[in-house]
């Protein structure tokens, strides 16, 4: 089975932390996303990568970065981390292109304070 | 912009009775489509992709009407494992992304 590990499950920062939130994929997977998900707006696509060391913004990339140094890793980093960044957070890794089914890791409900 | 509607529900059904979702979106040269199903504070997970003949995988069935721009789902002899929040996901031609809808939440009780 194709596993999507994130670091953690649930996690309290303070505003203005520096917050890393590591994802881990076992399948050799090309591509991998973050997504951060909340009540009323769904899935928003943050980042994504198709290679290592490449990376597109998704459609709110304001506020976040990230590292893919290794193929099957793919670290969010928040500079600085402010109250409207409190949400779940959502690891996802696929073959290929977008077509090509998403598996999802379990999440991290990160709490910005 | 690329939208993906749904209602959101709650949609309460007994066990064992039929129930269908729409989901619309607006760019016609959207490609590919497919629904997702996450249970409450899980990760979503592919249900099914939908094809342009229509397509069934046991008690689901899955269509796509692109004149319309819409697809739904319909579930047959619903069981309380159903209960969850069903993602309409679309992926346009020449996009490398997928744009979820916000989902449909569906109770069965028994």
């Amino acid at each position: 089975d194709v596993k999507v590990t994130q670091s953690s499950r649930y996690l309290v920062k303070r505003t203005g932390e520096k917050v890393f939130l590591e994802c881990v994929q076992d399948m050799d997977h090309e591509n991998m996303f973050w997504y951060r998900q909340d009540p009323g707006l769904g899935l928003r696509l943050i980042y994504f990568s198709y290679d290592v060391k490449m990376k597109e913004k998704g459609d709110i990339p304001e506020g976040y970065s990230v590292s893919r140094e290794k193929k099957e890793r793919f670290s969010l980093i928040l500079e600085s981390a402010s109250t409207n960044q409190t949400s779940m957070y959502l690891c996802a890794s696929s073959f290929q292109g977008a077509n090509e089914k998403l598996f999802f890791g379990s999440g991290t409900q990160l709490s910005v304070l | 912009r690329k939208e993906v509607e749904q209602d959101p529900g709650p949609f309460n059904v007994p066990e064992g009775a039929t129930v269908a979702f729409n989901c619309t979106y607006s760019n016609s040269a959207s490609q590919s489509f497919f629904w997702y199903r996450q249970d409450c504070r899980k990760e979503p997970k592919l249900l099914m992709s939908v094809y342009s003949s229509g397509n069934e995988d046991g008690r689901f069935t899955a269509q796509l009407n692109r004149a319309s721009q819409y697809i739904s789902l319909l579930i047959r002899d619903s069981k309380l494992s159903d209960s969850a929040t069903y993602l309409c996901v679309v992926n346009e031609e020449g996009y490398s992304t997928l744009t979820f809808g916000k989902g449909t939440m569906l109770l069965v009780s028994p």
